[in-house]
């Protein structure tokens, strides 16, 4: 089955800790992106990867941090420097940049107290 | 910038028609797609007009105006299952996307 995976679902850590989001995908995309979404409001782009070994900065990357060694895999760290880290983070995937349809993975939930 | 407006919350019965509504202002527009997210899931593609119309996909059609900067989601025949948060996203410049606040559908029997 093809799909996009995102561990762990809910992730807890303390504050000035640096924090790892995994995000996997084995549909063969080319383009991956990193959203963050906080309670009542849309999507925001945090980085996004055209293709192996690039990657852009989306609207928030401040506090942020991604690679893209591989084409199965866009980790996003969140690091110390974020002010406001907790929320729900979406992981998506499409063919090509600018595709209309993205692929999501099923998010994590990071908690920073 | 980059803005768009979606009623915050809809409520229609089982069976009943609903319109979702979607204006943006972007500076660049290509194209405005729909989202479908259940409570804690993953959104899921639902449809893309990048022309003036309607498109229908079974139950659901969506509608671009380019001239009025608005695009609307048709649900009709609503089943239980539908409720959900329907989110509408401008394709702009630099091949980004803008996502709107999101709409929460109640279905009531």
């Amino acid at each position: 089955d093809g799909g996009i995976t995102q561990s762990p679902k809910y992730l807890f850590r303390k504050e000035g800790q640096n924090v790892t989001l995994s995000c996997e995908q084995n549909l063969n995309h080319d383009a991956m992106y990193w959203y963050r979404q906080d309670p009542g409001q849309g999507l925001r782009l945090i980085y996004y990867s055209q293709i192996v070994n690039d990657f852009q900065k989306g609207d928030i990357a401040e506090g942020y941090s991604v690679s893209r060694e591989k084409k199965e895999s866009f980790p996003l760290t969140v690091t110390s420097a974020q002010k406001n880290p907790t929320a729900f983070y979406l992981c998506a995937s499409s063919i090509q940049l600018g595709d209309a349809e993205q692929y999501f993975g099923p998010g994590t939930r990071l908690t920073v107290t | 910038g980059q803005s768009l407006e979606q009623p915050s919350e809809v409520t229609a019965v089982e069976g009943a028609i609903v319109q979702i509504n979607c204006t943006y202002q972007t500076s660049g527009f290509y194209g405005l797609s729909w989202y479908q997210q259940h409570d804690g899931g993953a959104p899921t593609f639902l449809s893309y007009n990048a022309l003036d119309g309607l498109e229908e996909t079974g139950r659901f059609s969506s509608f671009l105006s380019r001239s009025d900067s608005y695009g609307y989601l048709l649900l009709q025949e609503l089943q239980m299952k539908d409720s959900a948060s329907y989110f509408c996203a401008v394709r702009s410049n630099f091949n980004k996307f803008y996502f709107g606040s999101g709409t929460k559908l109640n279905v009531k029997p």
